[in-house]
């Protein structure tokens, strides 16, 4: 159980250009979802946490403009980069919150590299 | 400061016990967690304590947490080469956000 998907799991885009990567969790529902971004040999960092049906938060130095969030269902979140550089590469995992601790379980993520 | 600390790089022999050690920040984490990512891959939970517990033992893995010096550390037992991967521990504030660690590379050698 607590399986949560993300598409694609490698995407290639050229300068300019705006990506959307989908964050599902399968088995259960999802009130809360987390989106990190992590840059190689680094750690995870947090850049915003959703919640259904109402804005996400994002953390500091995060730009809500370029990365748009949307968590329209309990089991669906989406992350748009849009306009986006080669400084955006990256790989973006997303998670989802579930049970009474609120547990959080990943994704596999996402490997955006912009050209 | 911010930052969830821990070792860079471990190095062990197959069959020995591995120790991942990590210092955090916040006395008022409620859970401290320990997750395992493979190369490319998302990351895996595979034990977490609460902040009250001293110590917390799943059969390889043993967690054990000294809450004055804001220490984890995990131990893993027999380690096999299917436990290289990169271990990240992480900390619980008073929300649901989770910090960090900087993540130490466990590679494990025949």
């Amino acid at each position: 159980g607590a399986v949560v998907s993300q598409h694609p799991s490698r995407v290639i885009c050229k300068s300019g250009t705006s990506v959307k990567i989908e964050c599902r969790s399968l088995d259960f529902q999802a009130t809360t979802m987390f989106w990190y971004r992590q840059f190689p040999k680094q750690s995870l960092m947090l850049m915003a946490t959703s919640n259904e049906g109402s804005k996400a938060t994002y953390e500091q130095g995060v730009e809500k403009d370029k990365f748009l969030i949307n968590h329209a269902s309990l089991t669906l979140s989406t992350l748009t980069v849009t306009s986006a550089h080669p400084e955006d590469s990256s790989f973006y995992i997303c998670s989802a919150g579930t049970g009474f601790r609120n547990e959080q379980y990943f994704g596999p993520g996402t490997r955006l590299t912009v050209t | 400061g911010e930052d969830v600390e821990q070792s860079l790089f471990l190095s062990v022999r197959e069959g020995d016990s591995s120790v991942i050690n990590c210092t955090y920040t916040d006395s008022s984490s409620t859970y401290l967690y320990w997750y395992k990512q493979e190369p490319g891959a998302g990351l895996q939970l595979l034990t977490y304590i609460f902040s009250n517990m001293d110590m917390k033992q799943d059969q390889r893995l043993t967690v054990l947490l000294n809450k004055k010096d804001k220490h984890l550390s995990l131990r893993i037992a027999d380690t096999q080469t299917g436990d290289s991967a990169i271990y990240f521990c992480a900390e619980r504030r008073n929300t649901d956000k989770l910090i960090f660690g900087t993540g130490t590379r466990l590679q494990v050698f025949p």
